[in-house]
């Protein structure tokens, strides 16, 4: 069974920076694409990024983009999301997620929790 | 970028079916069959149930179903058990500048 576990989710003050990391396990990482979701408290999922297979490709939401980075290593079969100057707002659980059929989210992973506060 | 409209939660008595309606728009749901449902369960992370707006991934019980009919979706959960009380989220493909997904904000499904 395909497998997915974040690590690095952390207290970090406003203003401050953090590397959220995906390790993947149990089917050909480097054949999809990956994207990293959140859930801030009592809200809704929101998508937040997506690589390409080949690193080729990435996108943001509007909410993130210009202050996170998406990044990927095929060898070490883990995607990597850095996250600067982080607000309040950010705080969430985030969760990655292999891209599958249709455009939809097949695998998830456990989720790690980010906490932006002073 | 705007969110779907889930209602925030649904229920139903063991055995009988219940739909949660998905609304967008004509640049989301509208535009794409791409329109996925997940379940997420207390303490577990979310796992796919529907994709491709009505098509289920292996090992997905066909008690859930859906449908799509303009800027609206729908999923159907017949024949309702106790283990399907849970959140439920939809999600749709919105690539216009770039692809992004969009989600709905999530249905407390409750089962009485």
């Amino acid at each position: 069974q395909v497998q997915l576990v974040e690590s690095g989710g952390n207290l970090v003050k406003p203003g401050g920076s953090l590397r959220l990391s995906c390790a993947a396990s149990r089917f050909t990482f480097s054949d999809y694409y990956m994207t990293w979701i959140r859930q801030a408290p009592g809200k809704g999922l929101e998508w937040l990024s997506y690589i390409s297979s080949d690193s080729d490709y990435t996108n943001y939401a509007d909410s993130v983009k210009g202050r996170f980075t998406i990044s990927r290593d095929n060898i070490e079969k883990s995607v990597f999301l850095q996250m600067d100057s982080l607000r309040a707002e950010d705080t969430a659980v985030y969760y990655c997620a292999r891209l599958g059929p249709a455009n939809s989210f097949d695998f998830w992973g456990p989720g790690t929790i980010v906490t932006v506060s002073s | 970028q705007s969110a779907l409209t889930q209602p925030p939660s649904a229920s139903g008595s063991p055995g009988q079916s219940v739909t949660i309606s998905c609304t967008g728009s004509s640049s989301d749901i509208g535009a794409y069959d791409y329109v996925s449902w997940y379940q997420r369960l207390p303490g577990k992370a979310p796992k796919l149930i529907i994709y491709e707006v009505y098509k289920w991934p292996s090992g997905v019980p066909a008690r859930f179903s859906g449908s799509k009919s303009g800027n609206t979706a729908s999923l159907t959960v017949s024949g309702l058990q106790a283990e399907d009380e849970g959140d439920y989220y939809c999600a749709s493909y919105a690539g216009n500048n770039g692809p992004y997904w969009v989600f709905g904000g999530g249905t407390k499904l409750t089962v009485l």
